[in-house]
């Protein structure tokens, strides 16, 4: 399996604009995981699915974040408008049991 | 305050050398602890996991200890090599999917 795959690797915007982060988990895993990390906060939950359904959001920091799962090999993050302070690196994560997580390689999003 | 505290924040040590990790939490209860290494420009990659009645789980090179009692966890890196130089994450579940972060050892394995 090529593992969680995740899309685009960088992206740099400018303030206001909408940013959607793409995610495909590995097959056959329940779970998908979206999180944020920073220097200064570190690695932070912000949502997870189970069987495509959101179980928590209560990591999304405001209503500008959105994220969908509209079926089991797909999910978006959308931010909407985008942030300087949103810039982070953003992974996605997924499992098959609420055990070992999988990360992708991350987004790295910059908002100037 | 961070439930999950590590520490030192950074490390540097020569290749060959043994280090320790700590990691003090006060998430209580829980449900299991895992340890994360991540490289730079990489995602979190899974060490150990142990459940709160379990106290030492190995995986190569890599020894985690916990002790439920005085909520510690400790991260030990024998023989260390270059390819150790990533930063270490202290992971702890309240349940299966209510986890609370540290911040984070960053270690640099030196030639």
């Amino acid at each position: 399996d090529a593992g969680v795959i995740q899309s685009p690797r960088h992206e740099v915007t400018e303030m206001g604009q909408e940013v959607t982060l793409r995610c495909k988990p590995i097959s056959g895993h329940d779970y998908l995981f979206w999180y944020r990390q920073t220097m200064m906060r570190g690695l932070e939950l912000l949502i997870y699915f189970n069987n495509n359904v959101p179980i928590d959001d209560s990591g999304m920091p405001e209503d500008r974040f959105s994220a969908k799962m509209p079926n089991a090999s797909f999910s978006t993050l959308k931010i909407q408008p985008s942030e300087p302070r949103d810039s982070a690196v953003y992974f996605c994560a997924s499992t098959a049991i609420p055990d070992t997580q999988y990360f992708g390689p991350g987004t790295r999003l910059t908002v100037l | 305050k961070n439930q999950v505290e590590q520490s030192p924040q950074s490390l540097i040590i020569l290749e060959g050398k043994n280090c320790t990790l700590q990691c003090n939490y006060t998430v209580s209860p829980f449900s299991n602890l895992r340890w994360y290494k991540q490289d730079t420009g990489r995602g979190p990659v899974s060490l150990t996991i142990m459940t709160f009645s379990e106290n030492t789980k190995s995986n190569g090179r890599y020894t985690a200890t916990l002790d439920a009692d005085t909520k510690q966890s400790s991260l030990h890196i024998t023989a260390s090599q270059l390819s150790d130089s990533a930063s270490y994450i202290c992971v702890v579940s309240v349940n299966n999917n209510d986890m609370r972060f540290g911040a984070g050892t960053r270690l640099t394995v030196k030639p």
